[in-house]
């Protein structure tokens, strides 16, 4: 069973960049995991999905300031050059036969 | 574009049931595997259910197994949740999206029904 652990919060000045963290759990290192964004009142949006060798594929119209990158269990989300309208819950989501997962979710506030 | 409309929350008492909609548009949805999630209030994401393309294949939270089915009409461009049973811990915000071609993530997402249990 694959266990997605994301930090609750995160926060970071306007303009800064950020790296969220989504690690998962013992044996399932190689997974392919995806990043949602969810703001308030909207649902959420499709950012990327991220291989296990830090190659991304990025949603349509997602830009440039996202990235994704991997070291051996934990998948990154790095957001540079920061905007106001960044202020959101970050989930990454993981799938196997049968299931899927979702980590807890990061929210990310912008200073 | 790609656009998924839900419809169908509502208030429910608990024990009731409630049947949400989704309409599919923008793409060819007898394709694409079709997924439920939700968000309760002050949590997160759950997944909640998934349905083949062609509606042969379905898979569910242990949460609500056996309470909820889910299903699609491919010719009215539709997916489904009919919700029996209703708990108080099922109220949330229900989605649908779209899963991938390659992959098991979704990629679009629609923009929510909310459902209340509540006596």
């Amino acid at each position: 069973q694959v266990v997605l652990t994301q930090s609750p919060s995160a926060s970071a000045s306007l303009g800064a960049s950020v790296k969220l963290t989504c690690t998962l759990s013992s044996g399932h290192s190689t997974y392919t995991i995806a990043w949602h964004q969810k703001q308030p009142e909207r649902g959420p949006r499709f950012l990327m999905k991220l291989n296990s060798d830090g190659s991304h594929n990025k949603g349509d119209g997602i830009p440039d300031r996202f990235s994704g990158s991997t070291s051996g269990a934990e998948r990154y989300l790095t957001i540079s050059s920061l905007q106001s309208e960044d202020e959101a819950d970050y989930y990454c989501q993981t799938w196997y036969t049968g299931t899927r997962v979702f980590g807890g979710g990061t929210k990310l506030t912008v200073l | 574009e790609v656009q998924l409309v839900e419809s169908g929350g509502g208030l429910v008492q608990p024990g009731g049931s409630l049947r949400l909609s989704c309409a599919a548009s923008g793409f060819t949805f007898s394709s694409y595997e079709m997924n439920w999630v939700r968000q309760g209030p002050g949590k997160g994401l759950e997944w909640v259910s998934y349905i083949s393309s062609g509606g042969s294949t379905t898979f569910y939270a242990d949460s609500v197994k056996g309470r909820f089915t889910i299903s699609r009409d491919n010719a009215k461009n539709s997916l489904y949740l009919q919700m029996n049973s209703l708990r108080a811990e099922d109220t949330a915000v229900y989605y649908c999206a779209r899963e991938a071609l390659v992959d098991g993530h979704s990629d679009y997402w629609g923009q929510g029904t909310l459902v209340t249990v509540s006596s």
